[in-house]
């Protein structure tokens, strides 16, 4: 079964900073990974994917996460953050054969301090 | 262009009590997806269905039933609540893409059930 680890639980930052959120998953075979976001008060949405390819993967607002393989991670990160990146990350991932189920991890709640 | 509607925002039951928590998508997806959010857990996998009249179990399935009878609406029904389905319940729904199994999910705003 396939299981996403997201070590980080509560990260806090100044704006401006650069953020990097963790995210391992284990799973032997080809997967396909996503990362979430949840805003205050609203449902998650989609802030990008992996499918295949170019292993480093731009989402909106500025976002960006880079698939690395041997290390089963995908990580996201933003050189630059602002207060309205206040919200839940949520890793995800899915097998991409024949499972349509997400997994997902148990989040990161970022807050940012103007 | 509604996307996935859930129905009611909010609820408080009694233990013991029954509901039917709606959920409906307007983009004729074929997969729909009953979440529960609770602190520290994320979101884990209750019940799902590929298509009409079809439904599969989750990561957390019991004291729970759902119904796909049009493949526009997935009801999740609680029985008999118990304090721990106090929770956050989230639909998510996503086309069925031969191409891709991959397509994003599309969440509605969730609903705060509170069992006590």
């Amino acid at each position: 079964a396939q299981s996403v680890s997201q070590h980080n639980h509560h990260v806090i930052l100044s704006e401006a900073a650069s953020l990097e959120l963790g995210c391992n998953y284990s799973y032997g075979g080809t997967v396909n990974l996503f990362w979430y976001v949840q805003y205050p008060g609203q449902h998650l949405q989609l802030l990008l994917k992996y499918f295949s390819g170019d292993p480093l993967v731009k989402g909106i607002k500025g976002f960006e996460a880079e698939f690395i393989k041997s290390k089963f991670s995908f990580n996201l990160r933003k050189p630059s953050v602002q207060w309205s990146d206040t919200a839940e990350y949520f890793c995800a991932v899915n097998s991409n054969f024949g499972n349509e189920k997400l997994t997902f991890g148990t989040g990161t709640r970022l807050t940012i301090i103007p | 262009n509604a996307g996935v509607t859930q129905t009611p925002k909010f609820r408080v039951l009694k233990t013991g009590q029954s509901m039917t928590l709606l959920c409906a998508q307007d983009m004729n997806h074929e997969y729909m997806y009953w979440y529960r959010q609770d602190p520290g857990m994320g979101l884990r996998l209750i019940h799902y269905s590929v298509g009409e009249g079809t439904t599969a179990k989750g990561e957390v399935p019991d004291g729970y039933n759902v119904s796909r009878l049009k493949k526009q609406n997935f009801l999740l029904g609680l029985e008999s609540a118990a304090p721990s389905q106090t929770s956050v319940y989230f639909c998510a729904s996503s086309s069925d893409n031969r191409g891709s199994y991959n397509s994003p999910l599309h969440f509605g705003n969730g609903t705060r059930l509170t069992v006590t």
